[in-house]
């Protein structure tokens, strides 16, 4: 599976857009972008995935480049609750590999 | 909760002794993982089940380890002979297939004495 590159930390003010980058500049054709959080104690949720065209549900948006080497991953209006370590991760067959992950902070 | 469930969440033993953790995986989901994080490390893949048989195994996962899933339902990961790196939390998740999400549990936290 291709790896990632996510910065280690970021901020964010509450009620604003997060936009998290990801680089996964060796993703093959196949190969799924999926992103994942995980808030302290709790089992890593899962958020969003895409393949090609950009993805939204109720939690984000994802938005993969057109060559498919880097995403971001889009929270809308981030609470205090969205405060988290947030994983993109590059899919091939059925083993996730977490990295480090960004851990994000939301501030009031 | 239709989620994944663990059990026990939290398991304390002595160096040495045998312990078992259950997941139960959401009803339908016919792949079942099994994956091991330690303190300020990302979860690590461990093991794959789809129904009852286990496909894959990680080197991570000594002669020490077994898991099971009978009847392609729930599955156990018994840890034999624990040592001091054995502690972690073992996270569970499921998915329908492959390339479906796989929704984790909140996990099994395991200190060894």
């Amino acid at each position: 599976d291709a790896k990632t590159t996510q910065p280690p930390s970021m901020d964010c003010a509450e009620g604003r857009a997060a936009n998290l980058p990801c680089n996964h500049s060796t993703i093959s054709g196949n190969e799924y972008v999926y992103w994942y959080r995980q808030i302290h104690s709790q089992g890593p949720q899962y958020i969003i995935h895409g393949l090609k065209n950009n993805e939204t549900n109720e939690m984000a948006s994802l938005i993969i480049t057109e060559d498919r080497k880097s995403s971001t991953l889009i929270l809308p209006h981030a609470t205090l609750r969205d405060t988290a370590v947030y994983y993109c991760i590059v899919l091939g067959d059925y083993k996730l590999s977490f990295g480090a992950g960004t851990t994000v902070t939301v501030r009031a | 909760d239709t989620g994944v469930s663990q059990n026990p969440r939290h398991k304390i033993t002595k160096r040495g002794q045998n312990v078992t953790f259950r997941c139960d995986p959401i009803s339908e989901h016919n792949r079942l993982y099994w994956y091991r994080q330690t303190l300020g490390q990302g979860p690590e893949f461990l093991t794959y089940f789809q129904n009852e048989a286990q496909l894959e195994k990680s080197r991570l996962l000594s002669d020490r380890f077994s898991a099971e899933r009978p009847k392609g339902s729930f599955s156990t990961l018994e840890i034999q002979r624990t040592e001091q790196g054995d502690s972690a939390m073992y996270l569970c998740a499921s998915s329908l297939q492959d390339h479906q999400p796989q929704h984790f549990g909140d996990g099994t936290r395991l200190s060894i004495l």
